[in-house]
């Protein structure tokens, strides 16, 4: 059975810095796909990265990074230079046969 | 426009009714899924399809059937709801094949409130 687990309910961050949001996974498949999604206030659920389980190099886009640690089985995203507009929640998933959700980490951005 | 369009965008439903959520994509994207979101819960999946002859039972079927009546729609009904089926609804599309091909796109979601 897959599972994905965000222990973080809610994080706070200054503006500016940097954080980084946990997310463990368990799987006993090789080949799998890790993503992370962003869920504003308004609702809608936004693609920000993907780390493939063959990949050696870390995934980056922009100011978003997947810190992928496979013998760990750890897929943490960090957002560099935090803006308040990054104030929302964060879902990790794991893509194996279908996809599956963590529970989300609410983070909040302070001016 | 939006690629994955969902209606309606709100309902209000008693007990024991039977409703259909449906969804539509203009992304040409053979796969499509619906899950609920609860708070606390994430996203769990309901039903999902990798093509038109296609469906298969998600995490949390019971309770719920689905229609893929052509690649760009998908609906799901709730044959009689129930108080617990309150939530918010999302559709997604994907274009399959493994890999970052599996990225899913979201549609804005339905809130269903079940009295």
């Amino acid at each position: 059975a897959q599972k994905i687990t965000q222990t973080q309910p809610g994080m706070f961050v200054q503006e500016k810095e940097a954080v980084t949001l946990d997310c463990t996974y368990d799987t006993s498949d090789q080949s799998y796909g890790l993503f992370w999604y962003k869920q504003p206030s308004s609702g809608e659920m936004i693609f920000l990265i993907y780390q493939g389980s063959y990949d050696e190099q870390n995934a980056t886009e922009g100011r978003y990074s997947l810190n992928f640690q496979k013998a760990r089985k750890s897929a943490n995203l960090v957002i560099s230079a935090s803006q308040l507009g990054d104030s929302a929640m964060y879902f990790c998933a794991m893509w194996v046969n279908d996809m599956r959700f963590g529970a989300g980490t609410r983070l909040t951005v302070k001016p | 426009d939006a690629d994955v369009t969902q209606t309606p965008r709100n309902r209000i439903t008693k007990t024991g009714k039977r409703i259909m959520l449906e969804c539509s994509q203009t992304k040409g994207h053979d796969r499509m899924y619906w899950y609920r979101q609860d708070p606390g819960l994430g996203l769990r999946l309901i039903y999902y399809s990798f093509d038109v002859k296609d469906i298969n039972k998600g995490e949390i079927s019971d309770g719920y059937s689905v229609s893929r009546q052509a690649q760009a729609k998908f609906s799901l009904s709730l044959e009689s709801a129930i108080p617990n089926q309150t939530a918010l609804y999302f559709c997604a599309t994907s274009v399959g094949s493994g890999g970052l091909k599996e990225t899913q796109y979201f549609g804005p979601g339905t809130r269903l409130l079940v009295l």
